[in-house]
């Protein structure tokens, strides 16, 4: 495995459920990052780790609980989403979150809620 | 006013054109300035990485920053099918931004045999 894993690639849910979204890098970084990517609309940040301790929340609604446990992985917990959080989630990963760092981006998690 | 404007497009071009993607900004404040390139239902990957004003080369790629005029561009050379994508613009301000990137809403490029 190299880079960054995302898991589950397609998620269907509805409104009442909790599920979680996965996300692993195996580059050795030490920061980690949640972007959402909607239809017509550009990558919007979510949330910032580094060393395990969230540094940023673009405001995102209490619906979307991120963990990271350790500085390879990251999961996005979800429950009582809506129809318009349904999205492209990506996670990234850099060496540091200093100035101007290079992200690298897993494939996404293509998440519908009905 | 978006702070990144970049035209959707989309673009179509034949194999072997030379393809010019822009993006425009609106914070003099961003100092780092990226290409990235998103294949159908795959994460975006990093393709050109440029630190103020100037010209970066790397094969068939150039990109460009113009900080007076907040304008950026990638230029591809010879372009080829496996180059349709989108292609998103991104810029950060430095400092404190920690991995905040600001991105365009992307560029489809299709390039036809």
């Amino acid at each position: 495995e190299t880079g960054v894993t995302q898991t589950p690639r397609h998620l269907v849910m509805g409104m009442t459920n909790k599920k979680s979204l996965k996300c692993e890098q195996h580059l050795g970084h030490n920061a980690m990052y949640w972007y959402k990517q909607s239809a017509k609309k550009p990558l919007e940040l979510m949330f910032v780790y580094n060393f395990k301790e969230q540094t940023e929340n673009n405001s995102v609604p209490s619906r979307f609980s991120p963990e990271c446990p350790n500085s390879s992985h990251l999961f996005l917990h979800l429950h009582t989403l809506q129809p318009e959080d349904s999205a492209l989630y990506l996670c990234a990963s850099s060496q540091d979150p200093g100035p101007g760092e290079k992200l690298f981006f897993g494939s996404g998690t293509q998440l519908s809620v009905l | 006013q978006k702070e990144v404007e970049q035209d959707p497009g989309p673009l179509s071009v034949p194999e072997g054109a030379i393809v010019s993607l822009n993006c425009t900004y609106s914070n003099s404040a961003f100092q780092y300035f990226m290409w990235y390139r998103q294949y159908s239902r795959k994460g975006p990957e990093l393709l050109m990485y440029t630190y103020s004003s100037g010209n970066k080369e790397d094969g068939r790629f150039t990109a460009q920053v113009d900080k007076s005029s907040k304008y950026i561009s990638l230029f591809i050379r010879d372009s080829q099918p496996s180059d349709s994508a989108t292609y998103l613009c991104a810029v950060n301000a430095g400092g404190t931004s920690y991995g905040k990137l600001t991105f365009g809403q992307g560029t489809i490029l299709t390039v036809h045999p």
